[in-house]
């Protein structure tokens, strides 16, 4: 069975300040990993995707992966209200359309 | 616009009454999924398909039917809906050979079955 676990929060933020998200995996031969970010009642929307293992940046956005250690995390720098969402970890262990699979998802709360 | 179009948004039915939650996409997408989501379960994958006439079982397929007869289509089928099956209902499409860098949701439809 296949797991992502994430800490549920709610992880409260200043304004400014920078988010931290974790998010552990439990396939070792897990190929592509996502972060989405969903607002309460709207769909998730896919913004940061990370394959190898270091940083990637985009924005005020920073995915960090560790496959040795099976950790992926996204840093989200000067934090903004508008960035209060639940943030969905999501993997994927190849096979096809089957292969995705989700945590349970991180509440930020943003707080001005 | 590329999107992934969901109908109805909202339905609130009776246990048993047969309901049919359609999925359409613009973007030619081979894979296509459907996904349930709870509170403190997240999403769950029902059903998906690879393609035109190829579906699976996702994580929790039970009481649930689908059909891929077009590719930009894919209907979700509840013969028998209880309240169980209250949720929020997600479809998503994406390209195949991806690996899902390019997936896109529905806007969900709010099931409530009484």
């Amino acid at each position: 069975q296949k797991e992502v676990e994430q800490n549920s929060g709610p992880l409260s933020v200043p304004e400014g300040a920078i988010a931290s998200l974790n998010c552990t995996y439990s396939d070792r031969g897990s190929q592509s990993f996502f972060w989405y970010r969903q607002y309460s009642g709207k769909s998730p929307e896919l913004i940061m995707s990370i394959y190898s293992n270091g940083d990637k940046e985009d924005g005020r956005f920073t995915a960090q992966l560790n496959k040795a250690s099976q950790y992926v995390s996204l840093l989200i720098r000067d934090s903004q209200p508008s960035d209060s969402a639940t943030y969905l970890c999501a993997v994927y262990s190849g096979g096809g359309a089957d292969g995705l699979t989700f945590g349970k998802g991180t509440h930020l709360i943003i707080q001005p | 616009e590329a999107q992934v179009t969901q109908n109805p948004r909202y339905l609130i039915t009776v246990t048993g009454k047969k309901l049919t939650v359609t999925c359409s996409q613009n973007m030619n997408h081979e894979y296509m999924s459907w996904y349930r989501q709870d509170p403190g379960l997240g999403l769950r994958q029902i059903y998906y398909s690879m393609n035109v006439e190829v579906t699976d079982k996702g994580d929790v397929p039970e009481g649930y039917k689908v059909s891929r007869k077009e590719k930009r289509n894919f209907p979700l089928i509840l013969e028998s809906p209880s309240p169980n099956q209250t949720s929020l209902y997600f479809c998503a499409s994406t390209l195949q050979g991806s690996s899902y860098n390019e997936q896109f949701f529905g806007p969900g439809t709010r099931l409530t079955v009484l």
